[in-house]
Formats: C-alpha cells, structure tokens, sequence
C-alpha cells in the first residue's frame, strides 16, 4: 500500500463550487505540506501543517483552506473554484526528526475547474 | 526569501553523452533536494545535500553540493533514455522552494 494516498486522482468541477482534495498517510510523520503544480512550473506551497494544532499559510493560499483532522489526515478545500485553480495538487508529508527531512509525496490529485 | 533558480530549462541530449543541470539559489539553505518527476506522475527524492562539497551518486546520477557559492549541479553521466523525466531541485528554509525544473529528455 501507498505511504501517502489522495483522493480523488482526477476532478472535474465547475466554476463557484466547493470540493475538497483529501490526503492520507501511514508513514507517520507529524509535518504534511499542499501544494499545486502548474505546466511547465516547479512547486508552490499552498498551506503546510507541523502538527495537529499548527496549520500555516504557504505561497499561495488565497483561496483554499485546509483542516488537520489527525496526524494521518490533511485535507484541502476550494471554498469557490475558479478556473484559474486547475492544475495538479500534490500532498507531502516529512518527518522532523530525520536528518534529511525528505518529503514525501503522494501521487496527485489532477483538478479540471470549468 | 529563498529562490531557486534551475538551467537549464529545457535539455535534449544523445544516449551516451554527459551533461549537467545547474540550480542556483539565493539565501543560504540547510539542505538541498534533487527531484524526480515522470510525465503526470508524483516527485521521487535521489538525493539529498547536507553540507558544503557534498557529493552524492546513483548510477548515471551525480548531486553536489557548493554552499559557498550557492550552487548545486546533477551530473548525468552517459544519458539513457530511461533518464528522461523533469528533474527539481529545491531549497529548505523550513519549507521547500522549488525551481521551475528541467525537463531532460534522451534521445536514441
């Protein structure tokens, strides 16, 4: 089984609605990371949690919002979409304590706004 | 604030030949990461530099590690198609920064 799962893989929704994009992990880290991937372009982060209790804004977080519901969970929210929001959302989880604090990520979540 | 900057963007090689990708950045970073990504699939970790004149390796790929200067290479040794993918390096003040990343692809 996968370390870090996301549901859904693909998306398609339309232009006002609100979904969520949910992600799991059984590795155990305290620290999960959102961010979005457009063509051509590296990474922005989106929100980033260290913990349960501690939720943080990244780059671009300007309409999204997140909820920590457990250590395993970290999900993801488009309170609006807006067309300008497609593109690929990846979850990342790392481990505080390891001497590389590699993130880990999982497969992605490919969102289609219309 | 932390950039990351990668060259070059775009890079189209013969198998068998060697080429580098550089990626600059702009504060200083406590690590600094290689990526890598296959066509709409997830990031992958190779490597990860600690310390200045680091230097690590796997198969036809070589990272290291300049803190002085700001600079990491990766180093593809005698490129294989296999090889080709979007490769990222990314900075850590905390949180990763990524670069724009630099799509390689190995031509027969």
């Amino acid at each position: 089984d996968a370390d870090v799962t996301q549901t859904p893989r693909n998306r398609i929704t339309k232009t006002g609605k609100r979904i969520m994009l949910e992600c799991s992990q059984t590795k155990g880290h305290d620290r999960m990371y959102w961010y979005r991937q457009d063509p051509g372009l590296g990474l922005q982060l989106i929100y980033y949690s260290f913990d349960v209790k501690d939720i943080n804004k990244g780059e671009i977080s300007d309409g999204y919002s997140v909820s920590r519901q457990a250590q395993a969970k970290f999900s993801l929210s488009l309170e609006s979409a807006i067309p300008n929001q497609t593109a690929l959302y990846f979850c990342a989880t790392s481990d505080p304590g390891s001497p590389t604090e590699t993130q880990y990520f999982g497969p992605g979540t490919r969102l289609l706004v219309l | 604030e932390l950039k990351v900057e990668q060259n070059p963007l775009f890079l189209s090689m013969q198998e068998g030949k060697n080429y580098t990708i550089y990626c600059n950045y702009s504060t200083t970073s406590d690590r600094l990461y290689w990526y890598r990504q296959d066509p709409g699939k997830s990031l992958e970790s190779l490597f990860v530099l600690l310390s200045n004149g680091a230097v690590k390796q796997e198969g036809r790929l070589m990272a290291s590690l300049d803190t002085k200067a700001r600079l990491s290479t990766l180093h593809i040794t005698a490129a294989v198609h296999d090889l080709s993918a979007t490769y990222f390096c990314a900075g850590n003040t905390g949180k990763l920064i990524f670069g724009q990343g630099t799509t390689l692809q190995v031509k027969p």
